[in-house]
């Protein structure tokens, strides 16, 4: 069953804590995405890695910190630095040779 | 930075085609127009792009004009499954990043 997973599902974070979502892939693809969705709006990019230990900020880095050292796993930490950190979170993958990128389920993070 | 603009939501009748614009006016040559939907709190799916020629899959076809200023995306036969959030998206070769803009709400009534 090959795809995109991300987990958990659901994560709760309390103040002053840094928490980290998981993004796994089996497709083999070099490059991955971190995507941050608020409600109602469109999908805002916070990092991306187009290979294995390389990785570039994107618009919305801040407060954000992410580690490339697998092709299949891309983590994303969100660190006591991101203020208003309440978001969906999704994990891409771009297949190389169309370009396409395929998104995971989402983790939905909440703040307590 | 979002590079395109799209109608907030329409409607659609059950069995009819759904027809859903999007307006790139600033695109550039080697840019290409995604086109991705959502259905609530899932992840994005991918349906179609294209860079100038007019496509066509499984899923819809895509519409660019002449100009590639704007663009249609057509769901020739909608179902209620149809019903969700669709994302135009402008893909800038160089860097590989997508500008999401704020998408299209189609809803298909029966």
């Amino acid at each position: 069953d090959g795809g995109i997973t991300q987990s958990p599902k659901y994560l709760f974070r309390k103040e002053g804590q840094n928490v980290t979502l998981s993004c796994e892939q089996n497709l083999n693809h070099d490059a991955m995405y971190w995507y941050r969705q608020d409600p109602g709006q469109g999908l805002r990019l916070i990092y991306y890695s187009q290979i294995v230990n390389d990785f570039q900020k994107g618009d919305i880095a801040e407060g954000y910190s992410v580690s490339r050292e697998k092709k299949e796993s891309f983590p994303l930490t969100v660190t006591s630095a991101q203020k208003n950190p309440t978001a969906f979170y999704l994990c891409a993958s771009r297949q190389a040779s169309t370009a396409t990128q395929y998104f995971g389920p989402g983790t939905r993070l909440l703040v307590l | 930075d979002a590079k395109t603009t799209q109608p907030p939501s329409m409607d659609c009748a059950e069995g009819r085609a759904a027809n859903l614009p999007c307006n790139h006016s600033t695109i550039s040559g080697n840019e290409y127009v995604y086109w991705y939907r959502q259905i609530h709190s899932q992840g994005p799916q991918y349906i179609i792009h294209g860079l100038k020629n007019n496509e066509t899959n499984e899923m819809a076809s895509l519409i660019i004009t002449e100009d590639r200023k704007s663009s249609t995306l057509i769901l020739p036969h909608a179902t209620l499954r149809d019903t969700a959030v669709y994302y135009c998206i402008v893909r800038v070769p160089s860097i590989n990043k997508f500008y999401f803009g704020s998408g299209t709400k189609l809803n298909v009534k029966p």
